[in-house]
């Protein structure tokens, strides 16, 4: 089995910089991925780490630890439409696209 | 860029019908499909991996009988829920993975099934 755990809400201000914490205990880890989700539409994708260590990309940048079964999503220069469900995944098995899902963290960004 | 496009995008159906979904690959060749389900304020469950000309692999819990897949192209993957029941009622989403060792995933926009 796993365990995907990570905050249910987060609140935070335009401009500023949120981070998104996700630990998780599975076997056949081979990837991890953040997802951006709004209500009602499908997730769209931001960041995959495989290795240990940063990626950055834009405003979006991923960490992962995986001695620590660890990742963070960092957010920064929020904008109100940043507003979204935040979704962690892991990849398992040899098969890249077997995701199994967090259950999300809705961040809400106030003016 | 590479879109999945799943059909229909919201279905009413009467509870003991059945229903099916399809996916579709727009402008790539997705020799793996995978499909999901989302309950309200929940998060996605993984459901079956659909891979083009063999059966799909179903995640513990899934009943493979009421949940059909086929991929019987590389392009197109359809999910049957067969005798519906108001507690299929869900969002039901596809990905679709390019043809490739390191092959890039997309979504689909997904499909929400009401039973009534």
């Amino acid at each position: 089995g796993q365990n995907i755990d990570q905050p249910t809400e987060m609140t935070a201000t335009e401009g500023a910089i949120v981070q998104i914490n996700c630990t998780y205990q599975t076997s056949g880890f081979n990837g991890l991925f953040w997802y951006q989700q709004h209500a009602g539409e499908a997730p769209t994708f931001l960041s995959y780490n495989v290795l240990d260590g940063l990626e950055e990309k834009g405003r979006f940048s991923s960490f992962l630890s995986r001695s620590k079964g660890y990742s963070y999503l960092l957010l920064k220069e929020l904008q109100m439409k940043d507003s979204a469900s935040y979704l962690c995944a892991v990849n398992r098995g040899s098969t890249l696209g077997r995701l199994y899902f967090g259950r999300g963290t809705q961040l809400t960004v106030w003016p | 860029g590479a879109v999945v496009s799943q059909h229909p995008s919201w279905v009413i159906c009467k509870s003991g019908t059945s229903v099916k979904i399809e996916c579709r690959s727009l402008d790539f060749q997705a020799t793996t499909m995978f499909w999901y389900r989302q309950f309200p304020k929940q998060s996605l469950m993984l459901m079956a991996t659909s891979n083009e000309g063999s059966k799909a692999t179903y995640e513990q819990g899934v009943e493979k009988d009421k949940f059909l897949i086929n991929h019987a192209s590389l392009t197109l993957s359809t999910l049957t829920v067969t005798s519906a029941h108001p507690e299929d009622s869900s969002f039901y989403i596809c990905s679709a993975r390019s043809a490739g060792a390191t092959g890039e995933l997309f979504f689909g926009e997904g499909s929400r099934l009401t039973v009534l």
